[in-house]
């Protein structure tokens, strides 16, 4: 079993459609929380760290539940340029290696 | 430019020759990271540098596989006898403390494909 799961997707979703992330991950320990973008053939970039108590950004919203290990991303007005991988990323203990999950994949279409 | 540099971006080696894989991190980043990511996978940790001390490399898949950061700055990989499965891209990150995730920047990585 992964450390971090993911529905690996895609979600095929239209403009202007609400979808939701979910991602579960098994070491207790971890100390940091995070979701990642990819877009196809470039590098992960950072999207949103994940709080406790939840936090927004724009039409981003991520969710984090400690006692049952789970984290969440919701994506409001969904838009073209959201098309993308997102990866759910966990911090191990220590020097916070990155332990990342598989990814889901979105695609936004007309 | 500013960003983490890797060269070369894509290398095809044939069944059993070496590769070497080069990280240019953000000027003055004393973490690097390396990182492999197989064709439709997330990312998979491979070793951490701070400063040239090579500090977990647990993640190295084969005594085939070298990592080595000796001055504190450039990084190289180093892949030997390199066998099909190790076809995925190698993705190189800085930071400038010990890291952590929002002050991590990974270059574009080398993709290597063997064949």
């Amino acid at each position: 079993r992964k450390e971090v799961e993911q529905d690996p997707g895609p979600f095929n979703v239209p403009e202007g459609a609400t979808v939701a992330f979910n991602c579960t991950y098994s070491n207790s320990a971890s100390q940091s929380f995070f979701w990642y973008r990819q877009d196809c053939r470039k590098e992960p970039k950072l999207l949103m760290s994940v709080y406790s108590s939840g936090n927004e950004d724009g039409r981003f919203t991520a969710q984090l539940n400690r006692a049952s290990q789970y984290i969440s991303l919701l994506i409001r007005d969904s838009k073209l340029s959201d098309s993308a991988t997102y990866l759910c990323v966990v911090t191990d203990t220590g020097f916070q290696k990155l332990v990342f999950g598989t990814g889901t994949r979105l695609l936004v279409s007309p | 430019g500013a960003g983490v540099s890797q060269s070369p971006r894509y290398k095809v080696a044939k069944r059993g020759q070496d590769v070497a894989l080069r990280c240019d991190p953000i000027s003055g980043h004393v973490s690097l990271f390396w990182y492999q990511q197989a064709l439709g996978q997330g990312p998979e940790f491979l070793t951490y540098f701070q400063n040239e001390a090579q500090l977990d490399k647990s993640g190295l898949p084969s005594d085939r596989f070298f990592a080595e950061r000796p001055e504190g700055s450039v990084s190289t990989l180093k892949i030997q006898r390199t066998q099909q499965e190790d076809s995925a891209v190698y993705l190189c990150a800085s930071s400038s403390d010990r890291a952590s995730g929002n002050t991590i920047y990974f270059g574009e990585g080398s993709w290597l494909t063997v064949v």
